[in-house]
């Protein structure tokens, strides 16, 4: 079967740096894809790797490594308003998106 | 980035009554657009992927008469809920396809059915 992990819950504090990971099981390989979910609210777009390396954007950087099935997403200088969910998508050999739980991140002053 | 309206933001129904739910891309003719839902604390299904002008492809254990999808014109795209019941009651997102590294999200459309 096909599968996307990352962890339910993670805590940082405001200022720092964050690591958020992702590991996949797909059927064939197409992409990568973070976004980022405010509660309620639909998910909005943040990164996109298909091939092996670090994507760096602003504060927000996404490495890939497609011979491990790993992903993670590095958030810096944290600030409050990046407390939301972090969802990891990867589009398969059909090209549809596996979706995993996401990750949600807490920041504390 | 393209601007992807979805209507209504909240709508709380009664059981047995039908929901119709709005997808408008604003500044991008969409050939493709997808329903997703999104149940607490879990992540995006898709539901089906909406194609102008032709039928909408569903996803295995979708089922295609309670949710009625129309994708009349390359700016609109509609999702029906038809005899909604309680367990309906869900967050669901659309998305219009502008590239194949770029979909643009609605605001998404929290149902409840009571």
């Amino acid at each position: 079967g096909q599968n996307i992990d990352q962890p339910t819950e993670m805590t940082a504090t405001e200022g720092a740096i964050v690591q958020i990971n992702c590991t996949y099981q797909t059927s064939g390989f197409n992409g990568l894809f973070w976004y980022q979910q405010h509660a309620g609210e639909a998910p909005t777009f943040l990164s996109y790797n298909v091939l092996d390396g670090l994507e760096e954007k602003g504060r927000f950087s996404s490495f890939l490594s497609r011979s491990k099935g790993y992903s993670y997403l590095l958030l810096k200088e944290l600030q409050m308003k990046d407390s939301a969910s972090y969802l990891c998508a990867v589009r398969d050999s059909n090209y549809q998106l596996i979706w995993g739980a996401g990750t949600k991140l807490i920041i504390k002053p | 980035g393209a601007v992807v309206s979805q209507h209504p933001s909240w709508v709380i129904c009664k059981s047995g009554t039908s929901v119709k739910i709005e997808c408008r891309s604003l500044d991008f003719q969409a050939t493709t657009m997808f329903w997703y839902r999104q149940f607490p604390k879990q992540s995006l299904m898709l539901m089906a992927t909406s194609n102008e002008g032709s039928k909408a492809t569903y996803e295995q254990g979708v089922e295609k008469d309670k949710f009625l999808i129309n994708h009349a014109s390359l700016t609109l795209s509609t999702l029906t809920v038809t005899s909604a019941h309680p367990e309906d009651s869900s967050f669901y997102i659309c998305s219009v396809k502008v590239s194949d590294t770029e979909a643009f999200f609605g605001q998404g459309t929290r149902l409840t059915v009571v």
